[in-house]
């Protein structure tokens, strides 16, 4: 695979187990954020957005918590699978027209059997 | 099959040799973009476009050229490449100008500079 994630923080769960993946963004004005999944050799694929006036999103196993006052972001997977293992991106939009994105580092999630 | 499409996906060239890696979407996408991503530091926006003829440089467009003919196609230029354009390569498209904005990511091309 890519070795996109030399120096990536990574997160170790169980397999069944639920994940915390945290990010911390840039831009107080930013208004709308997205959640990235990206498996070795591929490239990043939308998991689930928020924007600025929710404080909560859920997906199918998946939610996003936005913190405003301390410009947090977390993803939440329910029920960890192997196939959940991968390297996840935070991405807020900058400016007010949804063309500027700004990528956090990563988080390398591994999943245990 | 919906996608965005990259070429080549894997490139090794020499320093100061003009290059072009295509884009290409077919999803009637109007707006398109470039990044590049190396270790440790993420995704980095190198140009955008949000339609034909309209395109705008994202945070480290140096050293790079882009041009929106056609709504499908978004070629990224390196018209004199350097070793520290070694990077991975991604192309992204989205449907919409404003509001949210899911883009759609190409596999990717690895360019390596001597």
């Amino acid at each position: 695979g890519e070795n996109v994630g030399l120096h990536l923080p990574t997160l170790s769960v169980q397999e069944g187990d639920n994940s915390i993946i945290n990010c911390a963004y840039s831009n107080s004005a930013s208004d709308y954020f997205i959640w990235y999944k990206q498996e070795s050799g591929k490239g990043p694929q939308f998991i689930i957005d928020i924007r600025s006036n929710m404080d909560k999103r859920q997906g199918q196993r998946v939610t996003v918590l936005l913190n405003k006052t301390v410009k947090h972001l977390s993803l939440q997977i329910a029920a960890t699978q192997p196939g959940d293992s991968a390297v996840y991106f935070c991405a807020e939009n900058i400016d007010n027209y949804g063309q500027n994105f700004v990528f956090g580092p990563g988080t390398r999630l591994s999943v245990l059997p | 099959e919906a996608q965005v499409t990259q070429n080549p996906r894997y490139l090794i060239t020499v320093t100061g040799k003009k290059l072009t890696v295509t884009c290409s979407q077919n999803m009637n996408h109007e707006y398109m973009s470039w990044y590049r991503q190396d270790p440790g530091l993420g995704l980095r926006q190198i140009y955008y476009s949000m339609n034909v003829e309209v395109t705008d440089k994202g945070d480290v467009p140096e050293g790079y050229k882009v041009s929106r003919k056609e709504k499908r196609n978004f070629p990224l230029i390196l018209e004199s490449p350097s070793p520290n354009q070694t990077s991975l390569y991604f192309c992204a498209s989205s449907p919409r100008l404003a509001g949210d904005k899911e883009q759609f990511f190409g596999p990717g091309t690895r360019l390596t500079v001597l």
